[in-house]
């Protein structure tokens, strides 16, 4: 098991540019969550979604940032035009509906950099 | 969810055993005590969990108080590479309505040589 895979580790754009953050969760995962961390705000929870279908976005910053599910293996996390503001490292988080602890798997993360 | 307490920093020395204590005050009677932890530069890891039984798994054990009221992460021997922050998290493992985690402050745990 690779465990959730996120690309790239590191991406550094120019303001107004678009930015697309790539995730694959564990195979057999139905939930599938973006977080993300700065040092003011800490961990927060953007989206997640069941089974493909987002369930909860009231996280999203704003309408600059989208998310999809196309399938049960890949997740995009978009922000367009990018400000210099959304510069955090962004998590995805997959987790399986029945397992005893409900607990969460992480990626490694992308660390956005908006210059 | 109910909120957590955590102290912000602690230090342990090296091969000694960490507590990392957790307050949970508001705790209701079906929400469990999850620990994660967050080394620098990494995603969150999942530690351990418990309802109201004290847990021991293969990175830590879990103390919870008969009230359910705080609880005490205990890492046995603390080595370097167990420094990072640990999150105590309370909720209801649900899986219709949505099982968000909701992440605190945490402790910062630094093992010192």
């Amino acid at each position: 098991d690779a465990g959730v895979i996120q690309s790239p580790r590191h991406e550094v754009t120019e303001m107004g540019q678009e930015v697309t953050l790539r995730c694959k969760p564990i195979s057999g995962h139905d939930y599938l969550f973006w977080y993300r961390q700065t040092m003011m705000r800490g961990l927060e929870l953007l989206i997640y979604f069941n089974n493909n279908v987002p369930i909860d976005d009231s996280g999203m910053p704003e309408d600059r940032f989208s998310a999809k599910m196309p399938n049960a293996s890949f997740s995009t996390l978009k922000i367009q035009p990018s400000e210099p503001r959304d510069s955090a490292v962004y998590f995805c988080a997959s987790s399986k509906t029945g397992t005893a602890n409900y607990g969460y798997t992480f990626g490694s993360g992308t660390r956005l950099t908006v210059v | 969810d109910a909120k957590t307490t955590q102290p912000t920093s602690m230090d342990c020395a090296e091969g000694r055993a960490a507590n990392l204590p957790c307050n949970h005050s508001t705790i209701s009677g079906n929400e469990y005590v999850y620990w994660y932890r967050q080394i620098h530069s990494q995603g969150p890891q999942y530690i351990i969990h418990g309802l109201k039984n004290n847990e021991t798994n293969e990175m830590a054990s879990l103390i919870i108080t008969e009230d359910r009221k705080s609880s005490t992460l205990i890492l046995p021997h603390a080595t370097l590479r167990d420094t990072a922050v640990y999150y105590c998290i309370v909720r209801v493992p649900r899986n219709n309505a949505g099982n968000m985690l909701t992440f605190g402050g945490g402790t910062r745990l630094m093992v010192k040589p």
